[in-house]
């Protein structure tokens, strides 16, 4: 089984500052790692993925995930945030083989203050 | 640009009633997906649909809950009675083939209520 834990509820930033949202998980199988965005009164959407290759992956509204297996974090950074960032986001697993069970963390409410 | 669609948005019911979701999914997306998310937490899978056949179905409340796909396309699911712990979010998602590495896309949710 797996677990994902989001070591902070919330993160109150202001704008064009940087942030990272902290994800650790525990799997004894290789896992696929994502994030997810959920904007207000909107649905999950899939921010970027890490399945293979380089560590570092992107999104292409500027943000970044790094894959630490050795840590088994997978922290999500942006260097400078915008209003618009304003969300809850998502870190997810799922089991390599067979099919996709995402198995989510609790969820960090990013907001950015002005 | 396609999209998961879910009705209703809202939903109240008396504990005890039965209330029933309603989700089409991406057209061509063969998975379809389950989820219910509590205030504060992660969203959880209930069940996963491989076209019409369940794939998983082992975290869903089977005393209550029902979920059918019957033509392989749109999913209804089903709680009867409902109870006031059932309060939650039901999100439903679809993908391609259902694998690991395919995305799922989700819809707004149903956001159910109940007194």
């Amino acid at each position: 089984a797996q677990s994902v834990t989001q070591l902070d509820s919330q993160v109150p930033v202001f704008e064009e500052a940087p942030v990272e949202l902290r994800c650790n998980y525990s799997s004894s199988v290789s896992v696929y790692l994502f994030w997810y965005v959920q904007y207000p009164n909107q649905g999950l959407q899939l921010l970027l993925k890490y399945l293979s290759g380089s560590t570092l992956v992107e999104s292409i509204n500027g943000f970044e995930a790094e894959f630490n297996k050795s840590q088994t974090s997978f922290h999500l950074r942006k260097p400078s945030v915008h209003i618009s960032d304003t969300a809850e986001y998502f870190c997810a697993v799922s089991e390599i083989q067979g099919a996709q069970k995402l198995v989510f963390g609790q969820g960090t409410r990013l907001t950015i203050n002005p | 640009e396609a999209e998961v669609a879910q009705s209703p948005r809202y939903k109240i019911t008396e504990k005890s009633q039965a209330v029933a979701f309603w989700c089409d999914p991406i057209s061509g997306h063969a998975t379809l997906y389950w989820y219910r998310q509590i205030l504060g937490q992660g969203p959880e899978l209930l069940v996963q649909f491989q076209d019409e056949s369940v794939v998983d179905d082992s975290q869903l409340p089977k005393d209550r809950f029902s979920a059918e796909r019957l033509k392989g396309v749109d999913s209804t699911l089903k709680i009867q009675p409902a109870e006031l712990g059932d309060s939650a979010m039901y999100l439903c998602a679809s993908s391609l083939e259902g694998t690991a590495d395919t995305e799922a896309f989700f819809g707004q949710g149903t956001r159910l209520t109940v007194v």
